[in-house]
């Protein structure tokens, strides 16, 4: 069963934010939330991950819900480089070493 | 961080024949993932190869059509056998970062068009 609900595409301006959401409601506890992209033509990228707090790196902010059962991922002025499909991974600590599991992501399409 | 090379890049094929795919990691690393991912669609993963022991298939893929080779920490080998248009697809391998769990770093995958 998927463990996270994505919109299927959204569109955003170029320079404008990107809030990219993600429902993942049966989160538990020990389960961190993970944010992959994958550029055309090219493998999946890890851009941020959390727990509980928010977090923000050279590339995207995340933002968590108090009840951790939904997360934004925010790009914070989007170019047309950032035109990608979008993946919210749920997973847990002791899965450590073990694959990521892939659901249909959104496609993020930004134009100029 | 690890970076990890696939050869071939692309390839078509003849119905029938197989494919071995090559992937190379920069460091040493004990698992390594294979994912194929059919035209518009998301990534599946076919299977786990971890060095000194046989791979550990998901459901609906098999050794015999999926064979894989780990000989070492920094290489792995996917072959693609029998293969029909159906096996079109990029097939990627993967690893996951030392000491950072959660982040997996992939190969820039290889296009296999059967004919």
């Amino acid at each position: 069963d998927a463990k996270t609900t994505q919109p299927t595409s959204m569109d955003c301006a170029e320079g404008r934010a990107a809030n990219l959401p993600c429902n993942h409601s049966t989160i538990s506890g020990n389960e961190y939330v993970y944010w992959y992209r994958q550029i055309h033509s090219q493998g999946p990228q890890y851009i941020i991950h959390g727990l509980k707090n928010n977090e923000t790196n050279e590339m995207a902010s995340l933002i968590i819900t108090e009840d951790r059962k939904s997360s934004t991922l925010i790009l914070p002025h989007a170019t047309l480089r950032d035109t990608a499909v979008y993946y919210c991974i749920v997973r847990a600590a002791w899965e450590a070493g073990t694959a990521l599991i892939f659901g249909k992501g959104t496609t993020l399409s930004v134009s100029s | 961080s690890a970076v990890i090379s696939q050869k071939p890049s692309r390839d078509i094929c003849q119905r029938g024949t197989s494919l071995t795919i090559q992937c190379q990691v920069d460091s040493q690393v004990t698992m390594m993932f294979w994912y194929r991912q059919q035209p518009g669609q998301s990534l599946t993963l076919i299977a786990t190869a971890n060095q000194g022991s046989e791979a550990t298939y998901e459901s609906g893929f098999v050794i015999d059509k999926f064979p894989i080779s780990r000989p070492n920490l920094t290489f792995s080998t996917l072959t693609v056998s029998n293969m029909s248009p159906e096996d079109s697809s990029i097939y990627l391998c993967s690893v996951e970062a030392s000491g950072r769990f959660g982040e997996q770093f992939f190969g820039p995958g290889t296009r296999l068009t059967v004919l």
